[in-house]
């Protein structure tokens, strides 16, 4: 009964290569987000999506493409891996695009060797 | 934009001792500032959090305080534990905004020593 879970917990992959994470919320929220936290352990927001639309997109390079096929589903693609895209990546959600309710994942960690 | 400053970066204190992290935020329109608990292999955990109608909350061993003049917001653990060891982040944001965008400081590794 995880109320956001994402998967895989681990990815390991050469650069140059195509991966995605997926995401799940069973509680019931409508906004989906995806963040990611660097080795100092920083946090930064990547994307949100409301109710499948788009509502944030922080300067993230187009090799990072958000896919939500409903709202209860945000995955991230990362095209072309580098060496710099190794890091967390937390995917949470909230109600109404506010910060009440906000939940984590308990993410994945992606390592691009 | 939004810029959130915490401090310290990194905190020990004797098991029973008091814990104290600081933040401070730029811009004066935010006005929830919540405050996570991130343990090892873990996301990040909602541990208290405080509205800018509210100078300080208190959940057990744990409060947190805001002055909105100074735009400074505090968490405080009292009688710390072993198991309190873990990276704190405050974050802010203008919750009227509903993009529910999270700005964070930069985390707080406390190490509660037995």
């Amino acid at each position: 009964d995880t109320a956001v879970s994402q998967t895989p917990k681990y990815l390991v992959t050469q650069m140059g290569n195509d991966k995605s994470i997926k995401c799940e919320q069973n509680l019931g929220h409508d906004t989906m987000y995806w963040y990611k936290q660097d080795s100092k352990k920083f946090l930064k927001i990547m994307f949100s999506y409301n109710n499948k639309e788009l509502i944030i997109n922080e300067t993230v390079p187009n090799r990072f493409s958000p896919k939500s096929p409903d709202k209860a589903h945000l995955n991230l693609h990362i095209n072309s891996l580098e060496l710099g895209d190794s890091a967390v990546y937390f995917c949470a959600s909230s109600q109404d695009g506010g910060p009440y309710g906000y939940t984590f994942g308990s993410g994945t960690r992606l390592t691009v060797v | 934009g939004e810029n959130v400053e915490q401090h310290p970066s990194t905190l020990s204190v004797q098991e029973g001792d008091s814990a104290v992290i600081k933040c401070t935020y730029s811009d004066s329109a935010s006005n929830y500032f919540p405050w996570y608990k991130q343990e090892l292999g873990k996301g990040p955990q909602l541990i208290i959090d405080i509205r800018s109608n509210v100078g300080e909350k208190k959940d057990q061993r744990i409060a947190v305080t805001l002055n909105k003049t100074a735009k400074h917001f505090s968490l405080h653990i009292t009688e710390t534990q072993p198991e309190d060891s873990a990276v704190y982040f405050c974050a802010a944001i203008y919750s009227s905004s509903n993009t529910g965008k999270l700005i964070f400081g930069q985390g707080t590794t406390l190490q509660v020593k037995p």
